[in-house]
């Protein structure tokens, strides 16, 4: 089946500075990738579609200011969290869109935790 | 966001016995519907999905989508204590691309 990663798995940082996640497609090219971000015993909400070569669609309430998305090629999507607040703590998890399936489905990278300090 | 809706349980089951899920969906344009199991810590894995009315057996799982009550359901026939997990049910757009989730059904698989 289709992979996905994503880099780093966890990462903890200062209140203030940004971090980067990485998520890649090793397996097939993704043309669209999805960004969700998961609380504790809640579920995964939608934060922004990216489409490789434009910009990315956010979801209401979503700032795109800070969450920046790039998805710079067909198999890697960047998600950097600008200016980290404690509240920005979260599971953050990547999906591919795995292009000529029926249902078109997702397969989800293995998430990155975040915590900031 | 488009609401789906899923009982938080927990749901106990005892190993051996069928484990029902339930969610409903508010988008009536919603085509495609998948059920994820997610371990704690971990991300969701597919478990299977449908899109026609009428039930989908895979293996030991049966989904079952019934679109004029905009219900979808998924069944556990003998429940190991493997399947503990929590299991989230998604809902996918007209544009056949947003994943709109419930709050996902915590189950729990007694030895």
């Amino acid at each position: 089946g289709a992979v996905v990663s994503q880099h780093p798995s966890r990462v903890i940082c200062k209140s203030g500075t940004s971090v980067k996640i990485e998520c890649r497609s090793l397996d097939f090219q993704a043309t669209t990738m999805f960004w969700y971000r998961q609380f504790p015993k809640q579920s995964l909400m939608l934060m922004a579609t990216s489409n490789e070569g434009s910009k990315a669609t956010y979801e209401q309430g979503v700032e795109k200011d800070k969450f920046l998305i790039n998805h710079a090629s067909l198999t890697l999507s960047t998600l950097t969290v600008t200016s980290a607040h404690p509240e920005d703590s979260s599971f953050y998890i990547c999906s591919a869109d795995v292009p000529g399936q029926g249902a078109r489905e997702q397969y989800f990278g293995p998430g990155t935790r975040l915590t900031v300090t | 966001q488009k609401e789906v809706e899923q009982n938080s349980g927990p749901l106990s089951v005892p190993e051996g016995a069928i484990a029902s899920l339930n969610c409903t969906y508010s988008d009536r344009g919603s085509q495609s519907f998948f059920w994820y199991r997610q371990y704690s810590g971990k991300s969701p894995e597919l478990i299977m999905f449908i899109y026609s009315n009428g039930d989908k057996e895979d293996g030991r799982f049966t989904a079952q989508l019934n679109k004029a009550s905009q219900y979808v359901s998924l069944l556990i026939r003998d429940s190991q204590p493997s399947d503990s997990a929590t299991y989230l049910c998604a809902a996918v757009g007209d544009n056949f691309n947003k994943f709109y989730f419930g709050s996902g059904t915590k189950l729990n698989v007694k030895p």
